[in-house]
């Protein structure tokens, strides 16, 4: 079974600087999916950001990038240039790729942007 | 391209009782995934379809079910609804498995409290 972990049940930045979420996994798989999903106080689950794990380079989507570390399975999202509307939970989520479509979801972070 | 949809959005039901969630699927997708959110036990997968069977299932008892219509559609249903029931019932699609296609795309979510 997978597990992930957020260690960080909450964060704030300040508008306009530069936010890092830390996630991190267990798993035995080796051809799998990670995402980050933002879900804000609708509630609504917006993805973020998504990465494969074959793939070395790390995934980036305008202000959202991901740190990849598949050796330390690790896998950090990075916001620049936070905005207001950044305000929200994020959860780390793990997806054994050809499997079925089950995600494994973390604990989730809950991101305050500060004006 | 609309999204996914997700009927009712808020329920109140009384313990004992049964209860029918829907979910339409973003068109063109045919893999539909239920998850239940909760303050105590997080985001928990509860069952995927794809084309009209059931092809994962979660650590979840016999009093929840669902299934998958020809237009992709899904239903879950919660029979003799306990207080611990009360969540948020989020509904995922996705094109389907495999070749990259397993992103999944979340509906606003049903709000069911159980009295």
């Amino acid at each position: 079974a997978q597990t992930v972990t957020q260690s960080q049940p909450e964060m704030s930045v300040q508008e306009a600087e530069t936010v890092t979420l830390s996630c991190t996994y267990d798993t035995s798989e080796n051809n799998y999916y990670l995402f980050w999903y933002k879900q804000p106080p609708s509630r609504q689950m917006i993805l973020v950001i998504r990465q494969e794990a074959y793939k070395q380079q790390n995934a980036t989507e305008n202000r959202f990038s991901v740190n990849f570390q598949k050796a330390a399975k690790s896998f950090s999202l990075k916001i620049s240039d936070s905005q207001l509307g950044d305000t929200a939970m994020y959860f780390c989520a793990f997806m054994k790729r050809n499997a079925g479509n089950m995600l494994t979801f973390g604990g989730g972070t809950r991101l305050m942007v500060k004006p | 391209k609309a999204g996914v949809t997700q009927t009712p959005r808020y329920l109140i039901k009384t313990r004992g009782q049964q209860v029918t969630l829907s979910c339409s699927p973003i068109s063109g997708h045919r893999s539909v995934s239920w998850y239940q959110q909760t303050p105590g036990q997080g985001l928990q997968f509860l069952f995927e379809y794809f084309s009209e069977t059931q092809r994962n299932k979660g650590n979840f008892p016999g009093r929840f079910s669902g299934r998958q219509f020809s237009n992709s559609r899904s239903e879950m249903n919660v029979s003799t609804l306990e207080l611990g029931d009360s969540a948020l019932y989020l509904c995922a699609s996705s094109l389907g498995p495999g070749n990259g296609q397993e992103t999944q795309y979340f509906g606003p979510g049903t709000r069911l409290l159980v009295l």
